[in-house]
């Protein structure tokens, strides 16, 4: 089993859609999780990290299910500026300086 | 908008040069890190430097040589590299090394070896 696993797509949805993707990760002793964009040929970017409670940040919201060991990510009125990848990223023990990606999930919205 | 800065943005060497890459961030952050990533493929983590000191190397080759100057830059020097090495290398760096620190990814250098 991957340590972390994602979905890679693509997903094709309409813009104004709501798209979901999700995240599954092995070590249950992470703490730490996140969401990275990555566009072509460009660095992962921070999209946002993800806390026990879930946290929301404009059309974007994270979970954390730390029973399942999942984390998921929601994008509301998606616009085509969302079209990338999307790499769910996990601490890959208690030593928060090695961190796992997911392979990505790729996302293109169309007009 | 990135705050870590990485020169040059693109490179091409022979097998039997010698090059480096040089990343610098101005965020005051203690840990840095050299990735190597391939096309369609996520990052792969090579060194970590905490405190200035190398604390993880991911058995990387030796062709591969990071040196940190200071708490602000990380180089990488490279040696008679294999085409194989060819990537986007990526540096990245976050605050102190611990829980819940998010790393922050420069623009990368592309490296062509031919």
């Amino acid at each position: 089993r991957k340590e972390v696993e994602q979905d890679p797509g693509p997903f094709n949805v309409p813009e104004g859609a709501t798209v979901a993707f999700n995240c599954t990760y092995s070590n249950s002793a992470s703490q730490s999780f996140f969401w990275y964009r990555q566009d072509c040929r460009k660095e992962p970017k921070l999209l946002m990290s993800v806390y026990s409670s879930g946290n929301e940040d404009g059309r974007f919201t994270a979970q954390l299910n730390r029973a399942s060991q999942y984390i998921s990510l929601l994008i509301r009125d998606s616009k085509l500026s969302d079209s990338a990848t999307y790499l769910c990223v996990v601490n890959k023990d208690s030593s928060a300086s090695k961190i796992i990606f997911g392979s990505g999930t790729r996302l293109s919205i169309r007009p | 908008d990135t705050e870590v800065t990485q020169t040059p943005k693109h490179l091409v060497m022979g097998m039997t040069n010698k090059k480096s890459l040089k990343c610098e961030q101005h965020m005051g952050h203690r840990a840095m890190y050299w990735y190597k990533q391939k096309a369609k493929k996520p990052p792969e983590l090579m060194f970590v430097y905490s405190y200035e000191k190398l604390s993880i190397n991911e058995s990387v080759p030796s062709r591969f040589s990071p040196e940190c100057p200071n708490s602000s830059l990380l180089n990488l020097h490279l040696h008679a590299l294999q085409p194989e090495d060819s990537a986007l290398y990526l540096c990245a760096s976050s605050q102190l090394p611990g829980q819940g620190r998010a790393q922050y990814f420069g623009p990368g250098t592309r490296l062509t070896v031919l």
